[in-house]
């Protein structure tokens, strides 16, 4: 069955810079895109990129642009998402979602890994 | 950036039927899908591209399609139905084109 599996909880100075893995399995990694997708402290659910893992493309949201950088390793099946000059609202659970198409756009988002809680705090 | 608009709270009690709705400009011209998100787990897809049940959603979750609002109907609501749900939309055109609604918490009563 497809697992997404991500780092754990990771704390963070403001101005410093995180990466978040997102482990994947039970399936073809190349064939689906993968998103991350953010929740701030009792917030909703904001988007804030993609990546193509067979090509290492991504599309980003505008407002990340600069800070977020998203990357994949094929060996291992990973893809990361680092994001930099953190603030503290960027005190987050960041989850990885799995295309429900294959090599598709438009899709839903079927498969979400656990979520990655990253705290900005001096 | 395309806005989605959820009413925040929805309540219904157990064995009634529960609608929430998402509004946007020109809804019909994306493909909605809906989340639920119970308090401390990641959002599961409920219905997708409008109307499609993922397997393993119980039937009594459905979507529909009117004008430029799309609703999430859940027929004979259970406890287990007390959730957060978004619905989202991919906007290929946007800076932003991944997007959801604010989420509306259902409540039962």
């Amino acid at each position: 069955q497809v697992q997404l599996v991500q780092s754990g909880v990771d704390m963070k100075k403001p101005g410093a810079s995180v990466k978040v893995s997102c482990q994947a399995s039970g399936y073809t990694f190349t064939d689906y895109f993968l998103h991350w997708v953010r929740q701030a402290p009792g917030q909703g659910l904001e988007w804030m990129g993609r990546i193509n893992p067979k090509t290492g493309g991504t599309r980003l949201a505008q407002k990340f642009q600069g800070r977020l950088r998203l990357t994949r390793d094929m060996s291992s099946a990973t893809v990361y998402m680092g994001l930099s000059s953190l603030k503290s609202d960027d005190t987050a659970v960041y989850y990885c979602a799995r295309d429900f198409y294959a090599a598709g756009s438009n899709s839903p988002w079927g498969d979400w890994g656990q979520g990655t809680l990253v705290i900005v705090s001096s | 950036s395309y806005v989605l608009t959820q009413p925040p709270f929805v309540s219904v009690a157990p064995g009634k039927t529960a609608r929430i709705s998402c509004g946007g400009n020109n809804l019909g011209t994306y493909s909605v899908q809906w989340y639920q998100q119970k308090p401390g787990q990641a959002p599961v897809l409920v219905v997708g591209d409008d109307t499609n049940r993922p397997s393993g959603i119980p039937d009594r979750f459905s979507g529909s399609f009117s004008g430029n609002t799309a609703t999430l109907t859940i027929n004979r609501v259970e406890a287990g139905d007390e959730a957060d749900y978004y619905c989202q939309v991919w906007v290929d055109t946007s800076d932003h084109p991944g997007v959801f609604g604010g989420g509306t918490k259902l409540t039962v009563l």
